[in-house]
């Protein structure tokens, strides 16, 4: 079964640090998203993407975050400069359309902000 | 946003049927209802959807309300590879937020 593939698996950097988490979605999907989820708590939106531009985003996502599809596999969500609180699991997911389809999800990039 | 409403937690003995409820008294006409779990140190897994029908498949079946008020999550046979949190979710256009969900134990 096709499945959303992320990586790294761990990400350690330095508060301040640009980092760049990876995904590539199910190679069909046209909707693509990125959630994030601190250690103990609820997974939290922050951005759907379709067509090249950002669909809908949360209040959390603000002007530190950026996402890009930069070629026709991959899908990156940037941090421009990390914070502590930024330590959390990043989720990405996919989708082949929007409500009547379900959300496909990688397994998650642990960023560690130190 | 359209909100959901679950239980905290809910128990169950390993290989009997789990009723997991979810209200949603103000979802609309164009809502889906989802329901995904989370294993530990899992990402989200989707389990199953439906708009207005019951649906079954080979992982639970979903019961919907008549007036979509309400909504149950139905596992056949629960397992020990079934602990994980349950969460009801209301999906429209682009995006999809998750509550606290119900956080599942299966007793052996």
């Amino acid at each position: 079964e096709p499945e959303v593939t992320q990586t790294p698996s761990h990400q350690v950097t330095q508060m301040g640090q640009e980092v760049i988490l990876r995904c590539v979605p199910i190679s069909n999907h046209l909707y693509f998203y990125w959630y994030r989820q601190i250690l103990g708590q609820k997974v939290e939106f922050l951005v759907s993407f379709y067509n090249n531009e950002i669909s809908e985003k949360s209040e959390i996502f603000d002007d530190q975050f950026s996402v890009e599809r930069p070629d026709g596999s991959n899908f990156t969500l940037k941090i421009r400069s990390t914070k502590l609180e930024d330590s959390a699991m990043y989720f990405c997911a996919s989708s082949s359309g929007w409500g009547n389809s379900p959300l496909h999800f990688g397994n998650g990039t642990r960023l560690t902000v130190t | 946003d359209a909100k959901t409403t679950q239980p905290n937690s809910m128990e169950s003995n390993e290989e009997e049927p789990v009723h997991l409820p979810c209200n949603h008294s103000t979802i609309s006409g164009t809502d889906y209802i989802h329901w995904y779990r989370q294993l530990p140190s899992q990402g989200p897994e989707y389990v199953i959807h439906g708009l207005t029908s019951n649906v079954n498949n080979r992982m639970a079946s979903l019961a919907i309300a008549e007036d979509r008020k309400s909504s149950t999550l139905i596992l056949h046979r629960a397992t020990l590879r079934d602990a994980a949190v349950y969460y009801c979710i209301l999906r429209d256009l682009n995006d999809m937020r998750f509550g606290a969900g119900t956080r599942l134990t299966v007793k052996p």
